[in-house]
């Protein structure tokens, strides 16, 4: 069955600051990976997704995600954080059929 | 740009009653989704549509069932609500073309079950 683990429940970081957050997923085949943020009060957005070709992605907002298919990972990065990027980040994982698997979500906090 | 619309934001019910939840989208999308989110638990799936009449369950349908009578309506019925179903419920839809295709959520609708 397919999985999706994201080990980190609550980030804090500076503005301005670098941000990484983790993603592990598990699939039986070639995975349709998703990053998803979700500002208070609102339903999910998507920030970027992953099915094949260069294992950089670039998405909105200034994000990128990488995909390594050795550690079954694909982390969120963005090299300067706003204040308004703090929301929760969810990893979803999904193939046939649409099913898709979310993680659990990193809530994302910004000090100035 | 898809628009995915939940009728209510809040909503209270008391314990037994019936409550329904809907979500209408303007995109011409075949499939819809209906999605819980806990804190801790993250998003899970309840039930999904993938054509009008046609419904598959999820992860987590047991106290729950949905219709869909028009492609863009698709309603999720808490036939005798408990208060383990206080929580977040989120609507979403993808076209049918393309596996991988993003979902498009709408804003969510808080349940609270007193």
């Amino acid at each position: 069955a397919q999985s999706v683990t994201q080990p980190d429940i609550h980030i804090t970081v500076s503005e301005g600051a670098s941000l990484e957050l983790r993603c592990n997923y598990s699939y039986g085949a070639t995975p349709y990976l998703f990053w998803y943020v979700q500002s208070p009060g609102q339903g999910l957005q998507l920030l970027l997704k992953y099915f094949s070709g260069d294992t950089l992605v670039q998405g909105i907002k200034g994000f990128e995600a990488e995909f390594k298919r050795s550690q079954s990972s694909f982390n969120l990065r963005k090299p300067s954080v706003h204040w308004s990027d703090a929301a929760e980040y969810f990893c979803a994982v999904g193939g046939g059929y649409q099913k898709v698997t979310f993680g659990t979500g990193t809530k994302l906090q910004v000090i100035p | 740009d898809v628009k995915v619309t939940q009728s209510s934001r809040y909503l209270v019910k008391r314990t037994g009653e019936k409550v329904f939840l809907e979500c209408v989208q303007d995109m011409d999308h075949e499939n819809m989704f209906w999605y819980r989110q806990d804190p801790g638990l993250g998003l899970r799936l309840i039930y999904f549509s993938y054509d009008v009449k046609m419904k598959e369950k999820g992860d987590i349908p047991e106290g729950y069932s949905v219709s869909r009578e028009k492609k863009e309506r698709f309603s999720l019925i808490l036939e005798s609500a408990s208060t383990n179903q206080t929580s977040m419920y989120l609507c979403a839809t993808t076209p049918s073309a393309g596996l991988g295709s993003p979902l498009h959520f709408g804003n969510g609708t808080r349940l609270t079950v007193t």
